[in-house]
């Protein structure tokens, strides 16, 4: 089982639809989990943290079900500009060691 | 102005030769990483540091040295025993090891032949 995993995509998907990516990571332990997007041949951007409890900043809702040992991330009302890949960063053993999903590429069309 | 930077953009070597990536941060974090990434893969961990003279190696450490005698600095050296050093090389720091997430250098090119 890879370390952190997420859904391959790609998803394709018209303005204005809504759209999850989940990323799922084998160390129960792992205490911090962050949201990145990566446009082609650029560096990744963090988009947001995931809080426990879950987050939203504005469109994009974050969550974490400790459980399942996966966290989500829910795009509303897609926009053009949203398409990109976007990445999971999970710290496994909250010793600083951040790892990446593989990531999943969103294709959103008019 | 507080930033990441990573020299150069884009580098081109022959085979065997060993090549040296340079990264600075003058944000003050404590923690810097490095990541290699493939195309269309995800980043992939090579080694991290969360104080200076001190470094954990990554997933895929091997053919890779690092040193971190500075704060500011973490370069990392590309040795001719990396068999696939062809890759789009990625800095990051964080303000500490703990809850932090990464910022990130604009990345290196690297081109092997």
């Amino acid at each position: 089982r890879k370390e952190v995993e997420q859904d391959p995509g790609p998803f394709n998907v018209p303005e204005g639809a809504t759209v999850a990516f989940n990323c799922t990571y084998s160390n129960s332990a792992s205490q911090s989990f962050f949201w990145y997007r990566q446009d082609c041949r650029k560096e990744p951007k963090l988009l947001m943290s995931v809080y426990s409890s879950g987050n939203e900043d504005g469109r994009f809702t974050a969550q974490l079900n400790r459980a399942s040992q996966y966290i989500s991330l829910l795009i509303r009302d897609s926009k053009l500009s949203d398409s990109a890949t976007y990445l999971c960063v999970v710290d496994l053993d909250q010793g600083g060691k951040l790892i990446f999903g593989q990531g999943t590429e969103l294709s959103v069309k008019p | 102005d507080g930033g990441i930077t990573q020299s150069p953009k884009y580098l081109f070597r022959k085979e065997g030769q060993n090549v040296t990536l340079s990264c600075e941060q003058n944000l003050n974090h404590d923690a810097m990483y490095w990541y290699r990434q493939d195309p269309g893969q995800g980043l992939r961990l090579i080694y991290y540091s969360q104080i200076v003279n001190d470094f954990q190696k990554g997933d895929i450490a091997e053919g890779y040295s690092v040193s971190r005698e500075k704060k500011e600095s973490f370069p990392l050296t590309v040795t001719s025993a990396q068999k696939n050093p062809t890759a789009f090389y990625l800095c990051a720091t964080s303000r500490d090891s703990h809850n932090s997430p990464l910022h990130f250098g604009n990345g290196t090119r690297l081109t092997v032949t």
